[in-house]
């Protein structure tokens, strides 16, 4: 089975200043890791995924992670945020198909991004 | 936009009423997972379809149940409704394995 922790519910940050999500995850096998924003009333919008090779992924809207296997973390940041970027960030995790880890994305609670003028 | 349509996107029920609740897939996927998002929390897994099969279901009782269609679109059903299943309730449409493309939802509330 897989966990997901987002370490912080609330993250306030002050436009143009940057920030950082934090994400930890548990499995017992190896996971595809994601990020995905949604905003007020909207469904899930797929930001950035881990699957292999480089550690360092980009995604869209200025937005990069990092995983860290030793640490099992999958931190999200962007050098400077804009007001548009107000929304709840989710990570999740997936098994690769035949790793025998079942076939769900398994969510954090989510991360509520806050950018003030 | 995905190209993933869910309907209705929002709808009201009554206590003990039944609800269906409507997934298009998009093109070329197979396969379709349903999750439920209670206010405040992050999406939990409820079930998924593979090649009209259910393919993998989450820890939720079994008056949630669903349908897959041959074109791979989707129903879920959730009968004798409580007021905690009000939620949004997304679908994905994927290849096995892989998440897929979120639905923008369909809103439920219980009353």
């Amino acid at each position: 089975a897989q966990s997901v922790t987002q370490l912080d519910s609330q993250v306030p940050v002050f436009e143009e200043a940057p920030v950082e999500l934090r994400c930890n995850y548990s499995s017992s096998v190896s996971v595809y890791l994601f990020w995905y924003v949604q905003y007020p009333n909207q469904g899930l919008q797929l930001l950035l995924k881990y699957l292999s090779g480089s550690t360092l992924v980009k995604g869209i809207n200025g937005f990069e992670a990092e995983f860290n296997k030793s640490q099992t973390s999958f931190h999200l940041r962007k050098p400077s945020v804009h007001i548009s970027d107000t929304a709840e960030y989710f990570c999740a995790v997936i098994p690769p198909v035949g790793t025998g880890g079942g076939n769900k994305l398994t969510f954090g609670t989510g991360t509520q991004l806050k950018v003030e003028l | 936009e995905t190209g993933v349509t869910q309907s209705p996107t929002h709808l009201i029920k009554t206590r003990g009423q039944q609800v269906t609740l409507r997934c298009s897939s998009q093109s070329g996927h197979n396969t379709v997972s349903w999750y439920q998002q209670a206010l405040g929390q992050g999406p939990q897994f409820i079930f998924q379809y593979y090649r009209e099969e259910e393919n993998g279901r989450g820890n939720f009782p079994p008056r949630f149940s669903g349908l897959q269609f041959p074109n791979y679109s989707s129903e879920l059903n959730v009968n004798a409704l409580e007021l905690d299943d009000s939620a949004l309730y997304l679908c994905a449409s994927s290849y096995p394995g892989t998440p897929g493309d979120f639905g923008e939802g369909s809103w439920l509330t219980v009353v």
